[in-house]
């Protein structure tokens, strides 16, 4: 079946620009997570949706970030007024259960903020 | 906060050595995962360990989950070349707590 998809692949912006990256879970997964991976870095948590509970926000590094899950299913990270600090590839999960559970990660967006 | 450690952050072996990476939590942790990122790729997911000094084996990959429930494992017998990448453990108490990965290179 499909696996988890995010678009777009790469995204290079100007600094003071917002972004949009999108993610689509795999269908029937009630868990989403999203991480930044910065070059030869680990994954730094960002963000946990599940299912209709308040998201865990406490990995947003600044209020110029900020996701939303629509219907359950598709994600959207905004990030606002970016700034060259951002730049990093921005990961996708989901999971069938909460936390605890196997991910299944997405390709990436790749963020250049010039 | 809490916090997951991984050593070594590098490991360069020669075709057919052994290699291990090793994860260490500050807490106790109720479950540990490990994944494998390939070069350019996404981490994919390989084994999770919820028990007590758990030992799991996938073909030449062992996995050891500590007894305290605080460190664990990831041993590779004989590396080949697909073995190249990086492998990252993931713990934690409900949200799963990253460690910095190690990265493997295997010379052939």
């Amino acid at each position: 079946g499909a696996g988890v998809s995010q678009s777009p692949s790469n995204k290079v912006t100007e600094k003071g620009k917002d972004v949009e990256l999108r993610c689509d879970p795999i269908s029937g997964h009630t868990a989403l997570y999203w991480y930044r991976q910065s070059l030869g870095q680990g994954l730094e948590f960002l963000i946990y949706f599940q299912g209709n509970s308040a998201p865990d926000k406490s990995g947003l590094p600044s209020d110029r970030f900020s996701a939303e899950r629509t219907g359950g299913s598709v994600s959207t990270l905004t990030i606002q007024r970016t700034q060259q600090e951002d730049s990093a590839v921005y990961l996708c999960a989901s999971s069938l259960a909460g936390y605890g559970a196997e991910q299944y990660f997405g390709p990436g967006t790749r963020l250049t903020v010039t | 906060g809490q916090q997951v450690m991984q050593i070594p952050q590098y490991q360069h072996v020669q075709e057919g050595e052994d290699f291990t990476t090793y994860c260490n939590s500050s807490t106790t942790l109720s479950n540990i995962q490990w994944y494998k990122q390939r070069p350019g790729g996404h981490p994919v997911f390989l084994i999770q360990l919820v028990k007590s000094g758990e030992v799991k084996k996938q073909k030449r990959l062992t996995f050891q989950f500590g007894e305290a429930k605080k460190n664990s494992s990831l041993h590779i017998t004989a590396t080949q070349t697909t073995d190249v990448g990086t492998y990252f453990c993931a713990g934690g108490v409900g949200k799963l707590i990253f460690g910095q990965g190690t990265e493997l290179s295997v010379k052939p």
